[in-house]
């Protein structure tokens, strides 16, 4: 069935330090690809998305490309702050949504 | 108000009690969801309707009860919870199911005791 799969947290990175978080899915057609967005005390929040093959999804200086031949919607930045500190959730939508166990990052001052 | 929101942000439950948990939706949407999130596993979907009428149950045991009685509103019922039931209870909902973007709320934290 499918499914997505994430890098398990958390991910400590410093101030200013590139960020990439690791998704891959497995999938029976042509999903939709997101990223969600959940800061403490508050419910996911979209970040970005990607409807087809090759198409980069960006926001607040993160992207993420929809890559089919690697099955994969790594998600980066080039430069975290820690207001970027949060659980980032990488899903799919075919007929329903699919979500990852999600990725905690702790950004450092 | 805006979004969705969801009431009580925090409760905390005897296994003998009975507890509702409210969601309400100020997008127009005709879709709404429960989702349970646990830590270090996958957000699960619990429920979901369109248009006030069930369209999903994922084999969630009876303890929990959904009711929606509009497009706007939606309840979760709890009744002789299990200490495992403890988790962030996600409402979300979309202009329709399972296709479109889902906007979230900001759960409520659910301790068993």
């Amino acid at each position: 069935g499918d499914s997505v799969t994430q890098m398990e947290g958390p991910v400590t990175l410093s101030e200013e330090a590139f960020l990439t978080i690791n998704c891959t899915y497995t999938a029976t057609g042509y999903p939709s690809l997101f990223w969600y967005v959940q800061y403490p005390g508050e419910g996911l929040q979209l970040l970005l998305k990607a409807t087809k093959a090759d198409d980069k999804g960006s926001n607040k200086g993160f992207e993420a490309t929809y890559r089919k031949e690697t099955t994969s919607f790594h998600l980066e930045k080039g430069s975290v702050q820690v207001s970027d500190s949060a659980v980032y959730f990488c899903a799919l939508r075919f007929n329903k949504f699919y979500f990852g166990s999600g990725t905690k990052l702790n950004v450092k001052p | 108000e805006t979004g969705v929101t969801q009431t009580p942000r925090h409760l905390v439950m005897g296994m003998t009690n009975k507890k509702s948990l409210k969601c309400e939706q100020h997008l127009g949407h005709n879709a709404m969801y429960w989702y349970k999130q646990s830590a270090k596993k996958p957000l699960e979907l619990m429920f979901v309707y369109s248009l006030e009428e069930r369209v999903e149950n994922n084999s969630v045991p009876s303890r929990f009860s959904p009711e929606c009685p509009n497009s706007s509103h939606l309840f979760l019922h709890l009744h002789t919870l299990q200490p495992e039931d403890s988790a962030l209870y996600l409402c979300a909902s979309s202009q329709g199911p399972g296709k479109f973007e889902q906007y979230f709320g900001p759960g409520t934290r659910l301790t068993v005791t």
